[in-house]
């Protein structure tokens, strides 16, 4: 089991932009992907993207391509999420979801960051 | 727009078994994508259950199994507990989308 371990809560004004770090335990990136989902208050989990470290391949969902980006540091094993523009619906809390291998369209997620408020508001 | 479909709700008494459903289409769960399962307890991160090739991790409860066939999938949990309170959402990929998608969640109520 990996440990993810999540940046804090954010307060941030529409227009600006957040970026959420996700650290890893251990040598992980050799074979593993991250992904991040995200859930608004009261609704369910929404996928956004993934990257695959090692690689630099990264997937987005259709709705974010553009106005998030995902990336990853190989040598502090920390993944990122900065997403850009932010409405208020953007207001939700943002988690981070790893795997080992490299399957992050049809894999699934068994490690789990806590998690991520990011409040949108001006 | 493909998705996976989930009821609203499910609930149970100690001790029973229920079933959670997980509706897809030709470009999801029918095209042979595996289905994965999570459980989130209110305030929590979620909680990977069950995956669509090998089943449950190591250590999980065996209360809990999945199965799909044709266009859905579902989780059915024996013995119910009242610590098996909870969303559970089922996950799998898209092929119209080319994206992930989650069902919408179900929430169970153990009576």
């Amino acid at each position: 089991q990996v440990q993810l371990v999540q940046s804090g809560a954010e307060v941030k004004e529409p227009g600006s932009s957040v970026r959420v770090s996700c650290e890893t335990s251990g040598d992980t990136f050799n074979n593993y992907a991250v992904t991040w989902v995200r859930q608004a208050p009261g609704q369910g989990l929404e996928w956004m993207g993934g990257i695959i470290p090692i690689f630099g391949t990264t997937n987005y969902a259709q709705r974010f391509e553009g106005r998030v980006t995902i990336s990853a540091d190989e040598s502090t094993n920390i993944a990122y999420m900065e997403v850009s523009s932010l409405t208020s619906e953007d207001t939700a809390v943002y988690y981070c979801a790893g795997q080992e291998g490299h399957d992050i369209l049809t894999g699934y997620y068994r490690d789990w960051g806590q998690g991520t408020l990011v409040t949108v508001s001006s | 727009q493909s998705g996976l479909t989930q009821p609203p709700s499910v609930s149970g008494a100690p001790g029973q078994r229920v079933t959670v459903t997980c509706t897809g289409s030709s470009s999801n769960i029918g095209a042979g994508y595996n289905v994965h399962w999570y459980q989130q307890v209110p305030g929590t991160a979620p909680r990977f259950l069950i995956n669509g090739v090998t089943g449950r991790p190591s250590g999980a409860p065996d209360r809990f199994s999945g199965s799909q066939s044709g266009t859905s999938a579902s989780l059915v949990i024996n013995g119910l507990q009242a610590e098996d309170e909870g969303d559970y959402y089922c996950q799998s990929f898209d092929s119209t989308l080319s994206a992930v998608v989650f069902g919408g969640g179900t929430k169970l109520t153990v009576l």
